[in-house]
């Protein structure tokens, strides 16, 4: 099965400075990656993601993530955060399922807090 | 214009008894599916539904009983609610192809408590 690991549990950044999220992957065969962002009491919404392509991929809010196949890592990163940021990030990864469809492997979240 | 939408957003109830959560979403998605998230916020599927068919069946208690009547509708019944089932619920759905490559939108979630 794939996987994917978020090594963080929280992350602390001043606002203003850049901002990284990371994200590691275990797959076989090509991954198919997703972040999302889970804001306090709502649900998860889509950032951005990296299925074929550029390494660097540009999503919502500003944020881009870098797929780095020898490290296999997909950090999400952001040139200058904003205490707005501050929220629950998702690392996902597609598995495929016997007998066919597809699932997404969700990490266990990184608590981003920005601060003035 | 809630593409993702839940119903009951908060259920409060007790040990034993059955419970109904409703999704619908008007995305004109294929599939929708069920996940838990647990205290720690850890995200897991139950379910998944490709144009009224199981797809997708974790490894949940057959307490849990998903049914599609339609491709836009997926609810969620539970029989004999116990303390371990408080989570929070999130319907979701995308328009999955086959190749895994779309992204998933989200209801606002159920917020389940079992007394």
């Amino acid at each position: 099965a794939q996987s994917v690991a978020q090594p963080e549990d929280q992350v602390n950044v001043a606002e203003g400075n850049p901002l990284t999220v990371k994200c590691t992957y275990s797959v076989s065969g090509n991954p198919y990656l997703f972040w999302y962002v889970q804001y306090p009491n709502r649900g998860l919404q889509f950032l951005l993601k990296y299925i074929t392509g550029d390494n660097l991929v540009k999503g919502s809010y500003g944020f881009e993530a870098e797929f780095n196949k020898s490290q296999t890592s997909f950090h999400l990163k952001k040139p200058s955060a904003l205490v707005s940021d501050s929220a629950l990030y998702f690392c996902a990864v597609r598995d495929e399922i016997a007998g066919g469809g597809n699932k997404l492997t969700f990490g266990t979240g990184t608590q981003l807090k920005v601060e003035l | 214009d809630t593409a993702v939408s839940q119903t009951p957003k908060y259920l409060v109830t007790q040990m034993g008894n059955d419970k109904s959560i409703k999704c619908e979403q008007n995305l004109g998605h294929d599939t929708m599916y069920w996940y838990k998230q647990d205290s720690k916020k850890f995200l897991k599927i139950m379910f998944s539904y490709n144009n009224k068919e199981l797809i997708i069946n974790e490894t949940v208690p057959n307490r849990f009983s998903p049914k599609s009547p339609d491709k836009a509708h997926l609810n969620l019944h539970i029989n004999s609610l116990e303390l371990g089932d408080s989570a929070v619920y999130f319907c979701a759905s995308s328009q999955d192809r086959g190749q895994g490559t779309s992204e998933q939108y989200f209801g606002p979630g159920t917020r389940l408590t079992v007394t």
